[in-house]
C-alpha cells in the first residue's frame, strides 16, 4: 500500500514564523504535491512537483514556497507565517503517468495548522 | 479554466438506504477523468471511484456506483446500502487528460448517516 505521511497532525506557530511542513511517501511517485483544505472552500493547490529539483506553482501559491531535494521528500515552507494560513494542510503523490486515470493521488493524514 | 460545482454541501441518509450526491463540472476538452474521494472524519482522503471520460459506461466499485452524464456534464454518486463507516465528506475533482497532476475539486459534499 502506498503510504503518505506529514511530519504533524497539529502545528501551532506565532506570527511572523517561519514553519515547515513535510511530507514522505514510500512508492517511488514522481509527482507530490500540496493542497490547502478550508471549509466551504474544497481543496486548492498550492504547489506541486513532477520530479527531484521541479516545482510548479498551483492555484495559491503566494506566502508559499517548497523544496523538493530528494525523489521521497515534499516540503511546504511558509516563510512568515500569518494567521490567513490557518487552515488544513494535504499533501498527495502520484505517478508521472501522463494521460492514464490510473495514477491517482494518495493523500497523507493532514497538518492541521494553527497561527496565533 | 475548469471548474467543478457540488450543490449540496450536506446530505443525509438513513442506514440501508441510497443516496446520491450531485457534482457538476465546467470544461471545453472532451478528454477528462474524473474523481470521487471521501474523507472520513479525521482520516485520510482516499479514492472512492473514477471514470474516464471516454468510456460510456458507468463505473461502479461495489455499493458505490456513478451516473455520467458526458453532455450534461454531470458525474453523480450513487451510495447504495448505506453504512455507518459511509459517514464522510465526499468530494468530486476532475483532471484534463495529458495532464498528470492537476486535480480540480469541488467544494465537498458532508454525507451523514442516520442509524
Amino acid at each position: 500500500d502506498v503510504k503518505v505521511t506529514q511530519s504533524s497532525r497539529y502545528l501551532v506557530k506565532r506570527t511572523g514564523e517561519k514553519v515547515f511542513l513535510e511530507c514522505v511517501q514510500d512508492m517511488d511517485h514522481e509527482n507530490m504535491f500540496w493542497y490547502r483544505q478550508d471549509p466551504g472552500l474544497g481543496l486548492r493547490l498550492i504547489y506541486f512537483s513532477y520530479d527531484v529539483k521541479m516545482k510548479e506553482k498551483g492555484d495559491i501559491p503566494e506566502g508559499y514556497s517548497v523544496s523538493r531535494e530528494k525523489k521521497e521528500r515534499f516540503s511546504l515552507i511558509l516563510e512568515s507565517a500569518s494567521t490567513n494560513q490557518t487552515s488544513m494542510y494535504l499533501c498527495a503523490s502520484s505517478l508521472g503517468l501522463a494521460g492514464s486515470s490510473y495514477n491517482e493521488q494518495f493523500f497523507g493524514p493532514g497538518t492541521r495548522l494553527t497561527v496565533l | 479554466a475548469q471548474t467543478v460545482t457540488q450543490s449540496q454541501p450536506e446530505m443525509s441518509v438513513q442506514e440501508a438506504e441510497t443516496v446520491t450526491l450531485s457534482c457538476t463540472y465546467d470544461t471545453s476538452e472532451s478528454d477528462y477523468y474524473l474523481f470521487w474521494y471521501k474523507q472520513p472524519p479525521s482520516r485520510q482522503m482516499i479514492l472512492v471511484i473514477r471514470q474516464e471520460a471516454y468510456k460510456q459506461q458507468n463505473a461502479t466499485e461495489n455499493r458505490f456506483s456513478v451516473n455520467f452524464q458526458k453532455a450534461a456534464k454531470s458525474f453523480s454518486l450513487k451510495i447504495s446500502d448505506s453504512q455507518l463507516g459511509d459517514a464522510a465528506m465526499y468530494f468530486c475533482a476532475y483532471r484534463s487528460d495529458g495532464s498528470n497532476y492537476k486535480l480540480t475539486f469541488g467544494k465537498g459534499t458532508l454525507l451523514t448517516v442516520n442509524p
